[in-house]
Formats: structure tokens, C-alpha cells, sequence
């Protein structure tokens, strides 16, 4: 079956650094999508990308689809401690799937 | 517009009762999607459902789980017999797609089970 892998697992960064979380479909992907997760939180949609090629930006956030659409990355620009979480990304197959596959994500942790 | 609704946010069940977890989708969504969540993981796809339809159960075990979404009402999962390993943070979430394929998902706050 699918299998999608994040990494890392775990992220240290002092506050002011960037952070960069990558993650990987076994499959072709029709979207992905990424999520973030705060501490004793729930998962809170942050974007989808469905091009090959793509890149979004959200303010200090940088998201990439692959060409293949196979692989995906999140990229944040000068930490905050507001950016502290797990950051999940979820890729559904291409073919008509409707259940997303989640990586197992990063969790960021942004030392003051 | 409310978000999606889950209760109990907390629950605490002896090995063997039952447990059952509610989850309201938020107002004009028709699909909905329970996921389990163990600390430290990421989330595991349980059941997919669709009003007075399961569409997709893959993630679900096949003994002592089982989720309905009826016509009125919330959705709910239902697990029987419950034994210290169920106990996880079980989310739904819902989402507003009628034709499927893609569409961002809402999560509810979740619901803590703890089986002692």
C-alpha cells in the first residue's frame, strides 16, 4: 500500500532560524496536503498542493510539490516560538483515493 | 459557523466496557473520517463515511470497532470490549467534498480514551 515517510522526526532550532521538513510517497500523489499540530492539539489544515512543480507561500511558510508528485516540503524562514508543533503532510494517491495518507511528522521545537 | 464537534473530550474506561465517541461534522459537510492517534504518531486512517454509508472501513479492525454516520445525528465509533491498547486520541474530522478525491480536511478537538 502507499507509504509516505517524513523527516526529520524531531527538530531542534534556535528561534530566528529556518526549519525544513520533507516528505516522501511511495506512489504518485494526486494532492498533498499539509497540516499542523500544536501540543495537545488537533491537526489544523495549513495548505494543499496539487500541481506538479508547485510552490505556495504563506507568509514565513514555503510549501513545494515535487515534479513527480511524489515528494513534498515545508520550509519556515526565521522560526518563532509560535511555530512550534508537529507538521504533518498527508498525500492522497492519484487514481481517485479518497483517504490521505499521513506522514508521521515533524515535530518543531523552537528554543527562545 | 461551529467547527466539527467531538464529545467526550476525555474518557475513562475498565478494560472490557464499552466506549463510544461522537463526532458532529461542521454544518453542510457530508463526509467524515476517524482517525486513532498514538503519542509521538502520526495520524492512522480508521473509516471513512459518508450520511447512512461506510465508504471505506480499511483502517478499522474488524472485531470490536465499528462507526455509523445516520441520516440524523452524529457520527459514531464505537468501540467494544475496550483493552489497554485502544487507548489513543481519536479524531474525526469532516469535509465538504461530495464528489471525493481532494478536499482539506477539518479535525475536531479529539477524544482522549484511556482504558484502565
Amino acid at each position: 500500500g502507499q507509504q509516505v515517510m517524513q523527516i526529520p522526526q524531531y527538530q531542534h532550532v534556535q528561534e530566528g532560524e529556518d526549519f525544513t521538513t520533507y516528505c516522501n510517497s511511495s506512489t504518485t500523489l494526486s494532492n498533498i496536503q499539509w497540516y499542523k499540530q500544536r501540543p495537545g492539539g488537533h491537526p489544523v489544515f495549513l495548505i494543499q498542493l496539487v500541481k506538479s512543480g508547485e510552490v505556495k507561500k504563506q507568509k514565513r511558510l514555503t510549501f513545494q510539490f515535487g515534479e513527480a508528485k511524489k515528494n513534498s516540503s515545508l520550509h519556515i524562514t526565521a522560526t518563532q516560538t509560535t511555530d512550534v508543533g508537529t507538521y504533518f503532510c498527508a498525500g492522497q494517491a492519484s487514481g481517485g483515493s479518497y483517504i490521505p495518507t499521513f506522514g508521521r511528522g515533524t515535530s518543531l521545537i523552537v528554543h527562545p | 459557523n461551529a467547527g466539527v464537534m467531538q464529545n467526550p473530550r476525555h474518557l475513562v474506561r475498565r478494560r472490557g466496557q464499552e466506549a463510544r465517541l461522537r463526532c458532529s461534522p461542521m454544518k453542510g459537510h457530508s463526509h467524515v473520517y476517524w482517525y486513532r492517534q498514538l503519542p509521538e504518531e502520526g495520524l492512522k486512517f480508521m473509516v471513512y463515511l459518508q450520511k447512512e454509508n461506510i465508504i471505506d472501513e480499511s483502517g478499522m479492525p474488524k472485531e470490536r470497532f465499528s462507526a455509523e454516520f445516520p441520516k440524523e445525528g452524529p457520527s459514531i465509533l464505537r468501540i467494544q470490549q475496550v483493552v489497554r491498547g485502544d487507548s489513543a486520541a481519536y479524531f474525526c474530522a469532516s469535509s465538504p467534498n461530495e464528489s471525493g478525491g481532494a478536499a482539506e480536511q477539518f479535525f475536531g478537538p479529539g477524544t482522549r480514551l484511556t482504558v484502565l
